[in-house]
């Protein structure tokens, strides 16, 4: 299996416009995760989804961010407009179960930078 | 109080040293732990999960102490290539049900030659 495949890996941009990051989770899951990683917060959950369905946004943290997930094998993550403290870099997971109590698979990550 | 609370180091050890870590959990409900091992620009991926009755997996070896609420990693005969940071990961849920798993911020080992 080739893991879970995310793209662009590294993205810059300017301040205002939008950003879209794509993920393809491994075939058969059927949870997926979205976290951003900064050195001061982290890793932090941005979204959870269960059979193509968002059952955790509490973490996206306002309108200018947005997911989507039209079907098992595709998710994106969008932001729009973005800002410099944007800048991180995005992890798509997904895992068999979505419970908690099996591994999450990460993808290689998208370092965004918004200047 | 912070969920998932852990040592950010570095550990700076030699060759051959052991090192343990610890992480700290606020939710007593907590089930689910593990650890996961970082890579510097690189993804997360899980080293081990931790069963309450301690588990072992090579020079590895994972405790769980549910009265003090936290989780031990300790590494033996240390290897330049355990140099990393190591995430202890916790979920409030058991099976069959969604809880959002919390990171901890992570401990950096640096293994030195």
């Amino acid at each position: 299996d080739a893991g879970v495949i995310q793209s662009p890996r590294h993205e810059v941009t300017e301040m205002g416009q939008e950003v879209t990051l794509r993920c393809k989770p491994i075939s058969g899951h059927n949870s997926l995760f979205w976290y951003r990683q900064t050195m001061m917060r982290g890793l932090e959950l941005l979204i959870y989804f269960n059979n193509n369905v968002p059952i955790d946004d509490s973490g996206m943290p306002e309108d200018r961010f947005s997911a989507k997930m039209p079907n098992a094998s595709f998710s994106t993550l969008k932001i729009q407009p973005s800002e410099p403290r944007d800048s991180a870099v995005y992890f798509c997971a997904s895992s068999w179960q979505g419970d908690g109590t099996d591994t999450q698979y990460f993808g290689p990550g998208t370092r965004l930078t918004v200047l | 109080r912070k969920e998932v609370e852990q040592d950010p180091g570095p550990f700076n050890v030699p060759e051959g040293a052991t090192v343990a870590f610890n992480c700290t959990y606020s939710n007593s409900a907590s089930q689910s732990f593990f650890w996961y091992r970082q890579d510097c620009r690189k993804e997360p991926k899980l080293l081990m999960s931790v069963y309450s009755s301690g588990n072992e997996d090579g020079r590895f070896t994972a405790q769980l102490n549910r009265a003090s609420q936290y989780i031990s990693l300790l590494i033996r005969d240390s290897k330049l290539s355990d140099s990393a940071t190591y995430l202890c990961v916790v979920n409030p849920a058991g099976s069959g049900g969604y809880q959002k798993v919390t990171f901890g911020t992570g401990t950096k080992l640096q293994v030195i030659p």
